[in-house]
Parts: structure tokens; C-alpha cells; sequence
């Protein structure tokens, strides 16, 4: 069963617009969730983070959205660019409060097409 | 159950010693990945491996030596640590490296340098 869900396999943009990618998760006990972003032949790069004792970060043009009561969060990227597209994938994990963590888990990712 | 297994799940060693961490995975993925995970930090990609060749390396030390014997493992090589190398190492891989193929990630091995 899948515990981090992006149920868009692709989202298509318009240059300049705003593109928000969703991502839903199942297990209440993740408490750090993150976007990372991919480019063909590369690794995927870490984009933004949130700790779940917040429901916003904001790093530029992009903004992670957390809403925890529906296990929900969001990314936004305003003004939308061509080198925005890539496959950004939604993570989370469950940080151990002496400093430990669980391995991330991830969903299978959204490919965003920027479009001119 | 994680589908990739990384031993061992803990290690301590001092900055003289020489230690592998493992990372094993039988989904015939093509792709494998070294993350390192300071705490309360997002992990930070060290090195990829496509088709068992080295295809990126994040400027890492070289005290870190990454290793693919074969396209089911992946081997980390550790000497002459410092204290702040202490981290999660995470080991991850994909069916290739390309779009739209998610990471599968193991559970890490917790590192401690003395």
C-alpha cells in the first residue's frame, strides 16, 4: 500500500503561470516531508522542505503547502520557467527525536511540463 | 519490508578505521544512489550509478569511495572519517535513470565517527 500518493502522473503549464504539484500521504506519523526534483540522466536534487509543525515554507518561487488534518500537502512554483520541467517527486519521513530518521518514502512523481 | 536492504543498520568507528557500508537490491533496477542525512536536515546526494559506471559524484570527498560490483549492489567505502561525516547514509535505486522512475529507498545506516 502506498503510504505517499501523487495521483497526477503528468501536469502540463503555460510559461509564467502557476504550476502546484499534489502529493496525499496515509501515515500520520511523518512529521518531514519533502520535494525533490529530476532531471533525465540525473539524481534527483532536493528542492524544499517542511516540518510538519508547520504549514508553510517558501524558498523563492516555490512554496510547500502542509495541511495535516487531510494529510495533504502541495507544491506551488509561481512564475512557472522551462527549466521547471522535471519530475518532482513528494517525499516524507518520520524524524526520530534523537536525531535518527527512518528511510524516505516517496511517490512515483509528476512530470511537469512547462509549456512556452 | 524495505525492497532495499542496506547493512548494517548501525555503525561507530573511530577516524582511523577503514568500513563499507552494503546496499543490495533485487527489483533489477539500474540505478543506484549514496544519500547522506545530517539530522533535521533533507538527504544530499552523493553519487549515482547507472548501468553499474559512476555517473555523477557531488564533489564528495575521497575519503568516501563508492563501489558497484554488480547492478544488485552497491558498496560505500569509509576512511579516514571526521567526526562530522556522522549521518543517515541513505542507499536508493530506480528501474533506470530517467523520467517518471520513483526511488526506492532503504532504511539507512546511522553513522558515528569518534
Amino acid at each position: 500500500d502506498q503510504q505517499v500518493k501523487q495521483n497526477s502522473p503528468s501536469l502540463s503549464v503555460q510559461e509564467g503561470r502557476i504550476s502546484i504539484l499534489n502529493c496525499d500521504y496515509t501515515n500520520s506519523m511523518f512529521d518531514y516531508f519533502l520535494w525533490y526534483k529530476k532531471y533525465p540522466a540525473e539524481g534527483p536534487t532536493f528542492l524544499i522542505s517542511i516540518s510538519s509543525i508547520k504549514d508553510k515554507n517558501e524558498d523563492g518561487r516555490f512554496t510547500v503547502f502542509l495541511n495535516k488534518s487531510a494529510k495533504h500537502l502541495s507544491l506551488h512554483i509561481v512564475p512557472s520557467q522551462p527549466g521547471d520541467s522535471a519530475v518532482y517527486f513528494c517525499a516524507a519521513q518520520l524524524m526520530y527525536s534523537g536525531g535518527g530518521a527512518d528511510g524516505l518514502t516517496f511517490g512515483k512523481g509528476t512530470h511537469l511540463i512547462i509549456q512556452p | 519490508d524495505t525492497e532495499v536492504t542496506q547493512t548494517p543498520k548501525h555503525l561507530v568507528m573511530g577516524m582511523t578505521n577503514k568500513k563499507s557500508l552494503k546496499c543490495e537490491q533485487h527489483m533489477g533496477h539500474r540505478a543506484m544512489y549514496w544519500y547522506k542525512q545530517k539530522a533535521k536536515k533533507p538527504p544530499e546526494l552523493m553519487f549515482v550509478y547507472s548501468y553499474e559506471k559512476l555517473s555523477i559524484n557531488e564533489s564528495v570527498p575521497s575519503r568516501f569511495s563508492p563501489e558497484c560490483p554488480n547492478s544488485s549492489l552497491l558498496n560505500l567505502h569509509l576512511h579516514a572519517l571526521q567526526p562530522e561525516d556522522s549521518a543517515l547514509y541513505l542507499c536508493a535505486s530506480s528501474q533506470e535513470d530517467s523520467y517518471n522512475s520513483p526511488l526506492h529507498f532503504g532504511n539507512g545506516t546511522r553513522l558515528t565517527v569518534t
